[in-house]
């Protein structure tokens, strides 16, 4: 089955610093989610994005199938954007995703 | 307006009583999920659906039970409720083969 690493597992910025955080999956398959968790909440999706590159405000997502990667870039962060981000690519045989272990973000003011 | 809907928001259950969780998606979806999220394990897959009247088991199935009684209705049952069940659930739905999957709020857990 599919196996995903996120890298960094954690990171802390000062606001208005960028992040690129990184996703990369075993077997090459047609799309990958982003979603964002703040601590207690429910996962937001962020982008879905079958490959290519992808913006939605400060966020860009980027993702390049065929080497089996993709990354998220903040730009300008915000104590706001405090929380969890998480890539989640198509598992290889059945109709699930498979979802990492997450970016763990913290922005100081 | 939420497309994707739980209830309980929160529960609170004794070891050995029966839990119902339920999920409501109002996306015309074929696909439905139960994950569960612990802290050091990220999100776990219980148990899928993608037609009504048939669940398959996800990647930690043991202990659960799901029922899909309609394409709009998802459940996840605790038949004898554990300490180690203690969690937070999500049900999330899916339009195609389990991409882009929208979630929903979450059900707090604690079997005491």
């Amino acid at each position: 089955g599919q196996q995903v690493q996120q890298s960094p597992a954690s990171l802390v910025l000062q606001e208005g610093e960028n992040a690129e955080l990184q996703c990369n999956f075993s077997t090459s398959l047609n799309s990958m989610q982003w979603f964002y968790q703040r601590p207690g909440g429910s996962l937001v999706s962020l982008f879905y994005n079958p490959s290519g590159t992808k913006q939605s405000g400060r966020l860009t997502s980027t993702t390049v199938i065929k080497e089996r990667r993709s990354s998220l870039h903040i730009s300008s962060s915000q104590t706001t954007d405090s929380g969890t981000y998480l890539c989640a690519p198509p598992d290889t045989n059945a109709y699930k995703v498979i979802f990492g272990k997450g970016t763990h973000l913290h922005v100081l003011p | 307006e939420a497309a994707v809907t739980q209830s309980p928001r929160s529960k609170v259950a004794v070891t050995g009583g029966k839990v119902t969780l339920s999920c409501h998606q109002t996306n015309n979806h074929d696909y439905m999920y139960w994950y569960r999220q612990d802290t050091g394990h990220g999100l776990r897959l219980i148990h899928y659906s993608y037609v009504a009247d048939s669940t398959e088991k996800g990647d930690i199935p043991d202990g659960y039970k799901a029922s899909r009684p309609s394409q709009e209705n998802f459940s996840l049952i605790l038949e004898l409720a554990s300490l180690s069940q203690t969690a937070v659930y999500f049900c999330a739905s899916s339009g195609d083969r389990g991409y882009e999957q929208y979630f929903g709020p979450g059900t707090r857990l604690t079997v005491l």
